[in-house]
């Protein structure tokens, strides 16, 4: 069945310093692609998605690249903040519209 | 503007005991859901509603009831809870529409069985 596999955290990084949090996926066709994050005590909020292969999709100075080649949707961000630190959730929607969820990375950002 | 929300936030319990959980959304859309989310597990969806008068099962709906009260609300119940239901359940809504197609979440409930 389709899924989505992300790299285990903690990730701990210090501020500054450049973030990658690799997604892979197993879907037919061509699933639409997120990532999800969830700041302490709250629930998951959208952060950035991509529509079709080679879409980037962009938001809040983090980006991921649709790579229909690779199946992988990774998440990078230049520069790090104290305040990125959250859980980030992979995410597709596959052509019978079903919403699967990756099990999560957790960021420590250390100042 | 609420978007999504649920109640109670915390809630213990006695194993056996019953409890629903409630949520609703102020964005009339037609698509609810309920996840768990479990350490190290991720979201897994226990029911979802795709429209006002349907639900369905999702991957882990043993336990569990809902039932799509309107198209405002969906609410989950455990019958008689177990130590394995000890979880953080979300609950979310949709209408997946092209120019908006996401989730949108409310703050969770945290659920403890002894």
């Amino acid at each position: 069945g389709d899924s989505v596999t992300q790299m285990e955290g903690p990730v701990t990084l210090s501020e500054e310093a450049f973030l990658t949090i690799n997604c892979t996926y197993t879907a037919t066709g061509y699933p639409s692609l997120f990532w999800y994050v969830q700041y302490p005590g709250e629930g998951l909020q959208l952060l950035l998605k991509a529509t079709k292969a080679d879409d980037k999709g962009s938001n809040k100075g983090f980006e991921a690249t649709y790579r229909k080649e690779t199946t992988s949707f990774h998440l990078e961000k230049g520069s790090v903040q104290v305040s990125d630190s959250a859980v980030y959730f992979c995410a597709l929607r596959n052509q019978g519209g079903k919403l699967i969820f990756g099990q999560g990375t957790e960021l420590s950002v250390k100042p | 503007n609420a978007g999504v929300t649920q109640t109670p936030k915390f809630q213990v319990l006695k194993t056996g005991q019953s409890m629903t959980l409630q949520c609703a959304q102020d964005m009339n859309h037609n698509s609810m859901y309920w996840y768990r989310q479990d350490p190290g597990m991720g979201l897994r969806l226990i029911y979802y509603s795709a429209s006002e008068g349907t639900t369905d099962k999702g991957e882990v709906p043993n336990g569990y009831n809902v039932s799509r009260l309107n198209k405002r609300e969906f609410s989950l119940r455990l019958e008689s809870a177990a130590p394995s239901q000890t979880s953080v359940y979300f609950c979310a809504s949709s209408d997946w529409a092209p120019t908006n197609e996401k989730l949108f979440f409310g703050s969770g409930t945290q659920l403890s069985v002894l």
